[in-house]
């Protein structure tokens, strides 16, 4: 079965680190989404991607988030500097236009100490 | 703005019993409603969808939903629930585009447990 990869499964790093978060999409798909995952906010949609151009990253702290798809295999999210309140569960999720769902990776548990 | 609510945060059920969870959604336009799972520590699992056509969409694991547009509902059933259901359940809606090319909407979900 095709699945999204994302690395690291688990993270735990100080406040103020740079943190990197990376996805490997389903191969085919063409877009790509970030979201986040909160006991208080739920699943947010942070950010995604079709053909690699950034369509919509409004659910995104601009201030030190960044997103970014280098090539069709890699999708990387960023925060510099990282701060206790983006402690969540990163899910990345991938898809195409038309009748299918999206799929969703395994996510990154991200602490911030 | 979309929004989606799962009015029951926590859901208990004995083995065997059925099960619905509700799922209201608000949507300007003609929705792609999705139901998803979520075991502890993995990803969502899609349980089934509905894009057009007939409103009673069978899914996986069991499960089915019905779209009702006069209620803005898409409600989740299974006759006879297993312990291996005990889970998070999602609601999510998303533009008419298709949902696996814009980003989608979540309910709070819905905390599931099942009594032996």
């Amino acid at each position: 079965d095709a699945r999204v990869t994302q690395t690291p499964r688990h993270k735990v790093t100080e406040m103020g680190q740079e943190v990197t978060m990376r996805c490997q999409p389903i191969l085919g798909h063409n877009t790509v989404f970030w979201y986040r995952q909160t006991m208080m906010q739920g699943l947010e949609l942070l950010a995604y991607f079709r053909n690699r151009a950034p369509l919509d990253d409004s659910g995104m702290p601009k201030d030190r988030f960044s997103a970014e798809m280098p090539d069709a295999t890699l999708a990387t999210l960023k925060i510099q500097p990282s701060e206790p309140r983006d402690s969540a569960v990163y899910f990345c999720a991938s898809g195409s236009p038309g009748n299918q769902p999206q799929h969703f990776g395994d996510g990154t548990r991200l602490s911030i100490l | 703005a979309q929004s989606v609510t799962q009015p029951d945060i926590h859901i208990t059920v004995s083995e065997g019993a059925s099960l619905e969870l509700r799922c209201n959604y608000s949507y300007g336009a003609t929705p792609y409603l999705f139901w998803y799972v979520q075991s502890p520590g993995q990803g969502l699992q899609l349980l089934l969808k509905y894009f057009s056509g007939d409103t009673l969409v069978q899914g996986i694991k069991g499960f089915e939903a019905e779209f009702k547009r006069s209620q803005s509902s898409f409600n989740l059933r299974k006759p006879s629930v297993h312990w291996s259901d005990a889970a998070e359940y999602f609601c999510a809606v998303g533009p008419y585009s298709g949902g696996g090319a814009d980003g989608l909407t979540f309910g709070k979900g819905t905390h599931l447990i099942i009594q032996p």
